[in-house]
């Protein structure tokens, strides 16, 4: 069963407009990580957000973890075209077992 | 160069039939994972290795076998291929922060 739910599945803006996606999960995370994966490709690390962590900040990409909800957040800023990908969230359990989630998949019209 | 690499990048093959899937990193990482990816499925783990002498099995591993043959190269086997593993096949390693690094895939078909 999939430990990572994201929401929605699919989203459509305008380039300029932000992106926010959710991941929820379903058990005690050792940290939860966000992956952008372009059409057929291999998945690219973006961002990894600790257990003890609440929020983070890499350029344009904010993430949020409340772990007593046992949910996460990815914030996209100022979006581009060229951020046109499908986003996962990763949550690890443990030190090894990495649980994908289905995935958001988001595209930027110029 | 990809610090992470996967042969074939494309192979249809027929039912029955033996394949091996081919990854190779020069990261330096000792974690080595494969995993498939299907439609609406996400990623599910096959095996993962922690060293040569480690290997382990993951959430989907009937029908695959795996061989550690050097710190930088982890193959994944289909022994007698089935259509449901039809899918888009992963190689990744991941760094002592926890953060992995994935290959471009393998698309396999099985006819």
């Amino acid at each position: 069963s999939q430990q990572g739910e994201e929401d929605p599945q699919a989203l459509s803006i305008q380039e300029g407009e932000n992106a926010t996606m959710n991941c929820s999960y379903k058990t005690s995370i050792n940290n939860l990580q966000w992956y952008r994966q372009n059409s057929g490709r291999g998945l690219v690390h973006l961002i990894l957000i600790r257990s003890n962590e609440r929020e983070k900040h890499s350029g344009r990409l904010r993430v949020t973890l409340d772990t007593s909800k046992k949910s996460s957040s990815l914030l996209i800023t100022a979006s581009r075209a060229a951020d046109t990908a499908s986003y996962f969230c990763a949550t690890v359990l443990g030190t090894y077992k990495y649980i994908f989630g289905t995935g958001t998949r988001l595209k930027v019209l110029a | 160069d990809a610090d992470v690499t996967q042969t074939p990048r494309n192979r249809i093959t027929k039912t029955g039939k033996r394949i091996m899937l081919e990854c190779s990193q020069t990261k330096g990482h000792d974690r080595m994972y494969w995993y498939r990816q299907d439609p609406g499925l996400g990623l599910r783990l096959i095996y993962y290795s922690f060293d040569v002498k480690d290997i382990n099995k993951g959430e989907i591993s009937d029908g695959y076998s795996v061989s550690r043959q050097a710190q930088a190269k982890f193959s994944l086997s289909l022994e007698s291929a089935i259509p449901n593993q039809t899918a888009l096949y992963f190689c990744a390693t991941s760094a002592s922060s926890g953060e992995q690094y994935f290959g471009p895939g393998t698309r396999l078909t099985v006819t």
